[in-house]
């Protein structure tokens, strides 16, 4: 069993629409948790990071963690095709903090216009 | 924020040779880099720990005789994929942390295509 299992989609969406990806976890020593997007062909960058249940929003983002139920959440408000990417998560434990990552198999987003 | 180069972007090159791949952090210190692997609809898979002054440490499954790195300075470490066979084709990903817990730093990538 894999420890960060995520739906890889494809998943494609009209503009303007809310998108909502999920990754589910075994591991209950993670306490960090990230969302990257990653266009094609180019290295993944950070969008949004947590390390405690409950909500954190950025503009047109909003991450969600379920520690209880090991669920994490990214929403995507007003969807624009400039959201088309890849969209992985990744975690850590305390004692592997910022380093070593275990990430999500990503999902595959396409906004239409 | 800051920023991880790689170089070269994009590398061909004939079974059996071998490429070097660099990694370097333009604007921060990085004792620590790591190496990834990325194939085609997969995420990434940690291939090592690239730690300067000493031994990089490889994940399981990994050949560290195959897949060379050398951490020489603060703001560089590099990958050599020795004797490279097509099987060896992928987007190969480096890393480095920032300061806080929530940083990591990724490179644009390389991709490397062995005929």
């Amino acid at each position: 069993q894999k420890e960060v299992e995520q739906d890889p989609g494809p998943l494609s969406v009209p503009e303007g629409a809310i998108v909502s990806l999920n990754c589910t976890y075994s591991n209950s020593a993670f306490q960090y948790f990230m969302w990257y997007r990653q266009y094609s062909r180019k290295g993944p960058e950070l969008l949004m990071y947590t390390y405690s249940s409950g909500n954190k929003e950025d503009g047109r983002f909003t991450a969600q963690v379920d520690k209880s139920s090991k669920y994490i959440s990214l929403f995507i408000r007003d969807s624009q095709p400039s959201d088309s990417a890849t969209y992985l998560c990744a975690m850590s434990t305390v004692e592997t903090s910022g380093s070593r990552l275990t990430f999500g198999e990503g999902t595959q987003l396409t906004v239409n216009p | 924020g800051a920023v991880v180069s790689q170089h070269p972007s994009r590398v061909i090159c004939k079974s059996g040779t071998s490429v070097k791949i660099e990694c370097r952090s333009l604007d921060f210190q990085a004792t620590t880099m790591f190496w990834y692997r990325q194939f085609p609809k997969q995420s990434l898979m940690l291939m090592a720990t690239s730690n300067e002054g000493s031994k990089a440490t490889y994940e399981q499954g990994v050949e560290k005789d195959k897949f060379l790195i050398n951490h020489a300075s603060l703001t560089l470490s590099t990958l050599t994929v020795t004797s490279a066979h097509p099987e060896d084709s992928s987007f190969y990903i480096c890393s480095a942390p920032g300061l806080g817990v929530d940083t990591q730093y990724f490179g644009p990538g390389t991709r490397l295509t062995v005929l």
